[in-house]
C-alpha cells in the first residue's frame, strides 16, 4: 500500500516483557517520527528520525525506550522490561522532509500491559 | 509537553450544522496544521496554514489564524454525520506538538 504501515496494530504483553513496534513508512519519505497517544488525548511526541540519524528524542519517557531506523527506511520502537503506564497507541509518521511537513501517520499499534 | 490546546474539548451538533473549533499555541510558529482523527485509526492531514497566512479555505474548511493572539480556529461548515471525529490543531517545530483535540459529534 501507499500510507504508513504499522505492525503489529495490537499488542498485549505482561509486565516486564520486552516489545518491539514496526512501523514502514511511505516509500521515500526522509522524516519519521513516533508518538504516543493515550485515550482521550493527543499524540505526544516520542522522536524523530530525519534518514537514519535520530535526530530528537527528547519525548522518550525513559531509557527503557528505544527507537531506531537503520537503513532510513523501516523502523522500530523498543520498549524494555515493560509497565503498565506504558499501555498506549503508538503511532508513526513520516513525511517528504523536515518537521514543518504535514505528516502521514500509520493507524497506530495498541500496547496493552498486564 | 503539549503546544496547541483545542477549545471545547467535545461539541455535538446536528448534521447541516457549522463546527467551529479553536486552538491555542504558545511559542512562535512556521505553520499551524489541522488534523482529524477517526476512533481508531491514525491522523489525517486536513490543511495547513503559515505564519503569514489568515485565512486559509479547503472545501467545507474554513481555518484562521492570528499570530498576534497566538490562536487559530478550524469551520467545518454543513457538517455531516461523517465528519464525525476528533481533531487536533498541531504546531511543528521538527517535532509536532499537538493538543487533546475537540471530540466532535454530529448528529444524523
Amino acid at each position: 500500500g501507499a500510507g504508513v504501515s504499522q505492525s503489529p496494530r495490537y499488542k498485549v504483553a505482561k509486565r516486564g516483557q520486552d516489545v518491539a513496534l514496526r512501523c514502514d513508512p511511505i516509500s521515500g519519505h526522509v522524516s519519521l517520527f513516533w508518538y504516543q497517544q493515550a485515550l482521550g488525548q493527543g499524540p505526544e511526541f516520542l522522536t524523530y528520525f530525519q534518514n537514519e540519524a535520530q535526530l530528537d528524542k527528547s519525548g522518550l519517557p525513559s531509557d527503557r525506550f528505544f527507537a531506531e531506523r537503520p537503513e532510513g527506511s523501516v523502523s522500530t520502537l523498543k520498549i524494555q522490561r515493560t509497565q503498565q503506564e506504558d499501555s498506549a497507541v503508538y503511532l508513526c509518521a513520516s513525511s517528504l522532509s523536515g518537521g514543518n511537513q504535514p505528516q502521514h501517520f500509520g493507524d497506530g499499534t495498541r500496547l496493552s500491559i498486564l | 509537553s503539549q503546544q496547541g490546546e483545542e477549545d471545547p474539548q467535545a461539541l455535538s451538533i446536528q448534521e447541516g450544522e457549522n463546527a467551529t473549533m479553536n486552538c491555542s499555541y504558545k511559542t512562535s510558529i512556521n505553520n499551524l496544521q489541522w488534523y482529524r482523527q477517526n476512533s481508531g485509526r491514525g491522523l489525517v492531514h486536513l490543511i495547513l496554514i503559515r505564519s503569514n497566512e489568515r485565512e486559509k479555505h479547503s472545501g467545507r474548511l474554513r481555518v484562521t489564524l492570528d499570530t498576534s493572539k497566538k490562536s487559530s480556529s478550524l469551520l467545518i461548515t454543513a457538517s455531516r454525520a461523517a465528519d464525525t471525529a476528533s481533531y487536533f490543531c498541531a504546531t511543528p517545530n521538527n517535532d509536532m506538538r499537538f493538543g487533546a483535540g475537540t471530540r466532535l459529534t454530529v448528529k444524523p
